[in-house]
């Protein structure tokens, strides 16, 4: 079975620019959440879908961050335009709904913004 | 607030020594807590939660809600158990799960 998949796994962008990640979840599963840990903090939660809606997008900084799951299968987050404090690694996970249930999480993105 | 404290960052031990990762909360309700591991050049992985109670890979975790904290305990360290290693607390939406708050990591170091 495949894992949870992120597209790319390193890129590097100027200031300005934007940016898409990607993330592929593992199938079948509803919840899909994007995570970012940036340099020498701790992993932080950006939102969560459940299928194509937003459950909770608390985390997510400013409105320079744009994330969709369109059909409740893959999601993007797009960060247009990007910032130097950007820089990070973007993980995503997903998992089943119910209590407990364990995350899944991808290799992340690493993303820097130069 | 609520948040997940892990006060070390670094823990090296020698093979065959007891490990234990300290990992406290502070969380308004009941918590669902879980430890995440990551081996080098790995993705980050469930190692246990506390629901389940159960150890894996000799590693046990018990919740104390009176110290709000669920340390992580193995008697015997081994090699490949050096790893980073993720104190997590699950918050909840209306009893389905909902996402996780993470301490800042303990890097452990098992040497030979």
């Amino acid at each position: 079975e495949a894992g949870v998949t992120q597209f790319p796994s390193h890129s590097v962008i100027e200031k300005g620019q934007t940016v898409t990640l990607r993330c592929d979840p593992i199938s079948g599963h509803d919840n899909l959440y994007w995570y970012r840990r940036v340099m020498g903090k701790e992993i932080k939660f950006l939102l969560h879908f459940v299928k194509e809606s937003k459950q909770d997008e608390s985390g997510m900084p400013n409105n320079r961050f744009l994330a969709e799951r369109t059909g409740g299968t893959y999601s993007t987050l797009k960060v247009q335009p990007a910032e130097l404090e950007d820089s990070g690694v973007y993980f995503c996970a997903s998992g089943i709904q119910g209590r407990g249930t364990e995350a899944f999480f991808g290799q992340g993105t690493r993303l820097t913004v130069v | 607030a609520q948040r997940v404290t892990q006060p070390e960052k670094l823990l090296s031990v020698f093979k065959g020594a007891p490990v234990e990762l300290k990992c406290n909360y502070s969380y308004s309700g009941s918590p669902e807590l879980f430890w995440y591991v990551q081996y080098s050049r790995q993705r980050l992985q469930l190692l246990l939660r506390h629901i389940s109670r159960e150890s894996i890979k000799g590693f046990t975790a018990d919740l104390n809600k009176g110290e709000t904290s669920f340390h992580l305990k193995k008697p015997f360290a081994q090699e490949e158990d050096s790893a980073m290693y993720y104190c997590a607390l699950s918050r909840k939406y209306g009893g389905s799960q909902g996402n996780l708050i993470f301490g800042k990591g303990t890097k452990l170091s098992v040497k030979p």
